[in-house]
């Protein structure tokens, strides 16, 4: 009965390589977010979708690109991978907008060699 | 200036102690505040959230919100070397999804 799941877990690549990044809500939320945390810890979002539509489009290089098949579900692929996508990548749902409690999932950590 | 700022820490407290986490904000608009914990290798933990001026308690836990001063804060009562993770504040405005993350400030409690 897992709320936010993420596959896979860890992912180990070599750079130039493209992958994806799963996430799965069962909340019954209609927001979900990306978010990226750095080796500093610092967690930042990326993308958000509002059942099925995008909402938060941050400064992030467009080889990044969400696709969100229903509003359980939110992916994250990556094109050519590079040594600084390497960090721990999170997804998170939320319900209504006024107090946006956001749930994560147990996070990607992506290793780019 | 950033827009959430955290000590990063790491704060030190004995157990059964109180430990006090601060967190100041720079967005006056900013309505909803949130505090959550992160062990080493785990996903952010929502821990406590508030809106109102004043302090909202929930078991060990106290969240404190002056936003004249921008500024909301975290009281751990009676800490437990369990408690000891980075704890993340994160502030929003009501009309946006967004959350703006401090930094984290780690705290470690000893036995």
């Amino acid at each position: 009965d897992t709320a936010v799941s993420q596959t896979p877990k860890y992912l180990v690549t070599q750079m130039g390589n493209d992958k994806s990044i799963k996430c799965e809500q069962n909340l019954g939320h209609d927001t979900m977010y990306w978010y990226k945390q750095d080796s500093k810890k610092f967690l930042k979002i990326m993308f958000s979708y509002n059942n099925k539509e995008l909402i938060i489009n941050e400064t992030v290089p467009n080889r990044f690109s969400p696709k969100s098949p229903d509003k359980a579900h939110l992916n994250l692929h990556i094109n050519s991978l590079e040594l600084g996508d390497s960090a721990v990548y999170f997804c998170a749902s939320s319900g209504q907008l006024t107090f946006n409690e956001q749930f994560f999932g147990p996070g990607t950590r992506l290793t780019v060699l | 200036q950033k827009e959430v700022e955290q000590n990063s820490g790491p704060l030190s407290v004995p157990e059964g102690a109180i430990a006090s986490l601060n967190c100041t904000y720079s967005d006056r608009g900013s309505q909803s505040f949130f505090w959550y914990r992160q062990y080493s290798g785990k996903s952010p933990e929502l821990i406590m959230f508030i809106y109102s001026n004043g302090d909202k308690e929930d078991g060990r836990f106290t969240a404190q919100l002056n936003k004249a001063s921008q500024y909301v804060s975290l009281l751990i009562r009676d800490s437990q070397p369990s408690d000891s993770a980075t704890y993340l504040c994160a502030v929003k405005r009501d009309s946006s999804y967004k959350l703006i993350f401090g930094s984290g400030t780690r705290l470690l409690v000893r036995p």
